[in-house]
């Protein structure tokens, strides 16, 4: 099976700090996603992107910016943290037969 | 626009109580459609793939559904541990998802 692995499950940070979420994934898949999951307003895209070093923007691009240097990696990158990107960030490479394959989330706060 | 509406947002229901849940799309040129399972603070877990209408896909007390305009994932006699939340997903000519908010399932014993 498909491995989405995200390096942290918990980020408290302060506003104004630019932080690094990082997401990789074992299949070689060259679609990968950045989502952040918000009650009662569902899933929202915030990039993707569709090989190394291509990338395109999603529904909220504002205030993030992503890097994809190598295939298996996908960073999401706050340049500045404000309070309403408080938020569980979801990392997903697609899988043909599954639709996605998710990575098991960073709920990030920033205070 | 490719659109995917689940309903109902909530449902509670007891233990062994069988109900359904609803997802309706809007999608030029279907190429799946997805549904998985979310717990609290964890990512989406996949269930089951659609590709036609007519097709149907069972796991355990789960049984995902397709028609032309909708799915449904019909939960028999649920259990405590069956309670998420059921997320519907579905794919047109694009490489994304285009995802419903969610519908939160609660089963009480």
């Amino acid at each position: 099976d498909v491995k989405v692995t995200q390096s942290s499950r918990y980020l408290v940070k302060r506003t104004g700090e630019k932080v690094f979420l990082e997401c990789v994934q074992d299949m070689d898949h060259e679609n990968m996603f950045w989502y952040r999951q918000d009650p009662g307003l569902g899933l929202r895209l915030i990039y993707f992107s569709y090989d190394v070093k291509m990338k395109e923007k999603g529904d909220i691009p504002e205030g993030y910016s992503v890097s994809r240097e190598k295939k298996e990696r996908f960073s999401l990158i706050l340049e500045s943290a404000s309070t309403n990107q408080t938020s569980m960030y979801l990392c997903a490479s697609r899988s043909n037969a599954r639709g996605y394959t998710f990575g098991s989330g960073t709920r990030l706060t920033v205070v | 626009e490719d659109q995917v509406t689940q309903s109902p947002e909530a449902l509670r229901l007891q233990e062994g109580e069988s109900s359904s849940l609803n997802c309706s799309y809007t999608v030029s040129g279907l190429r799946g459609l997805f549904w998985y399972r979310q717990d609290p603070g964890k990512g989406p877990e996949f269930l089951f793939t659609l590709y036609s209408a007519g097709e149907e896909k069972e796991k355990e007390r789960l049984k995902a559904t397709l028609t032309k305009k909708e799915s449904f994932l019909h939960i028999t006699a649920p259990k405590p541990e069956d309670s998420a939340t059921y997320l519907c997903a579905a794919q047109g000519g694009s490489e994304k998802l285009v995802f419903g908010k969610g519908m939160k399932l609660t089963v009480n014993p």
